[in-house]
């Protein structure tokens, strides 16, 4: 089983709306938690970060995080066509410190 | 630097040819991470270190596989006899703790014919 496992997409979603993305992770120790976009040819470029359960804003984005669950999620509010990208969750396992990433979720808004 | 620097960022390898990939990281960083993706996939964890010490290579896939961080600052990471499998972006990122926020650089493609 995939240590931190995303739908692969892709995910469409209207200029204006919200786009939701998903990610489970399986180690109950993990500690932090981090969302990265990923532009074709690119390298991924950190959005976001979070260490505890609940949400946490910034700018269009909300990360929320349930450690019960397993689960961790990205919100973009007013998506545009500009966030069209491949979005990575990533998981440090408090034990190992490494970071472990998804497979990514690729979202395209459109216009 | 300001950003975790990676060179080359292309590098085209006859198969068998040994290879070199440089990384500098961000001033101060202690953490250093090596990352292998494939195409439509995301980064595949190679190794770690912190400091000059490589504190996990668990995900080095063979023994054709070296990295090292001699002085704890810039990290090379070695492929030797490279094999067409080997052909993917190497990436390379850093951060400031255990735990915290790592920052990628440009990545180096790598392609073995």
């Amino acid at each position: 089983q995939k240590e931190v496992e995303q739908n692969s997409g892709p995910l469409s979603v209207p200029e204006g709306a919200i786009a939701s993305l998903n990610c489970t992770y399986s180690d109950r120790v993990s500690q932090s938690f981090f969302w990265y976009r990923q532009y074709s040819g690119k390298s991924p470029e950190l959005i976001m970060s979070i260490y505890s359960n609940g949400d946490k804003e910034d700018g269009r984005f909300t990360a929320q995080l349930n450690k019960a669950s397993q689960y961790v999620s990205l919100l973009i509010r007013d998506s545009q066509p500009s966030d069209s990208a491949t979005y990575l969750c990533a998981v440090s396992y408090s034990s190992a410190s490494k970071i472990i990433f998804g497979s990514g979720t690729r979202l395209s808004i459109r216009p | 630097g300001a950003g975790v620097s990676q060179s080359p960022r292309y590098k085209v390898a006859k198969r068998g040819q040994d290879v070199a990939l440089r990384c500098d990281p961000i001033s101060g960083h202690v953490s250093l991470f090596w990352y292998q993706q494939a195409l439509g996939q995301g980064p595949e964890f190679l190794t770690y270190f912190q400091n000059e010490a490589q504190l996990d290579k668990s995900g080095l896939p063979s023994d054709r596989f070296f990295a090292e961080r001699p002085e704890g600052s810039v990290s090379t990471l070695k492929i030797q006899r490279t094999q067409q499998e080997d052909s993917a972006v190497y990436l390379c990122a850093s951060s400031l703790a255990l735990g915290g926020e790592a920052f990628f650089g440009q990545g180096t493609r790598l392609t073995v014919v």
